[in-house]
């Protein structure tokens, strides 16, 4: 079974900057079946990226995810003040990563 | 729009069941699969398993096996996940979401709040 682990755990920064989220895999995964998903609190997630580096539908393109084999990462280039959520790594609809809060500094 | 409503908040006793229901619309049913998810209080998201719209085929969490039925009615386009043996920790929110491609879910439901508890 592939693991997910997601770092930082927490990101505190402020509006405006730049926000790196890491996903790492326990062993090598298609990035094609990697996604991130956003979640707000009360409220169900929402997919952000699929295939590792493809942005849904409606996404603004501040978002953006990288990677491939065992390391990917979600980058939101500059925080605006609704981006203050936790954001989820999956892999090929199953596993998902712990999670990392990204709150405002 | 592609949209899932699910099911009432439900509260049961330990080893009771609960049903839980998610209605689709805004496309064709069996085109997709749905995948089920849970969120205990605070916690992160697990997987509970997937079921095919389109011919009823199932692949359910290992740690789940035996206390969990996913379903399907084509005629209401809707999704069923029963869970039996309820214990408390399995007090959590549960989401339904549509099975894109290769296997992100877009969109999810709203969430069914379950609460098991003497």
């Amino acid at each position: 079974e592939i693991v997910l682990t997601q770092s930082p755990g927490t990101l505190s920064l402020s509006p405006g900057e730049r926000a790196t989220l890491s996903c790492r895999a326990s062993q090598s995964v298609s990035s094609s079946y990697l996604a991130w998903y956003q979640q707000k609190p009360g409220q169900a997630p929402r997919l952000l990226i699929y295939g590792a580096s493809s942005r849904a539908t409606g996404i603004p393109d501040r978002f953006s995810g990288s990677g491939s084999g065992t390391d990917f990462t979600l980058t939101i280039s500059r925080l605006e003040p609704e981006d203050f959520a936790v954001y989820y790594c999956q892999q090929y609809g199953e596993t998902f990563g712990q999670g990392t809060k990204v709150e405002i500094k | 729009q592609v949209q899932l409503v699910q099911s009432g908040a439900e509260v049961k006793k330990p080893g009771a069941s609960v049903k839980v229901s998610c209605k689709a619309s805004g496309y064709t049913f069996t085109s997709y699969g749905i995948s089920w998810v849970r969120q205990a209080p605070g916690q992160g998201l697990e997987w509970m398993g997937w079921i095919s719209a389109y011919n009823g085929n199932t692949n359910y969490a290992q740690k789940l096996q035996g206390r969990v039925t996913m379903t399907t009615d084509t005629s209401t386009s809707t999704a069923y996940m029963e869970l039996r043996s309820l214990r408390s920790d399995d007090t959590a929110v549960y989401y339904c979401a549509r099975v894109v491609s290769l296997g992100w879910f877009d969109p999810w439901g709203q969430g069914t709040l379950v609460t098991v508890s003497s």
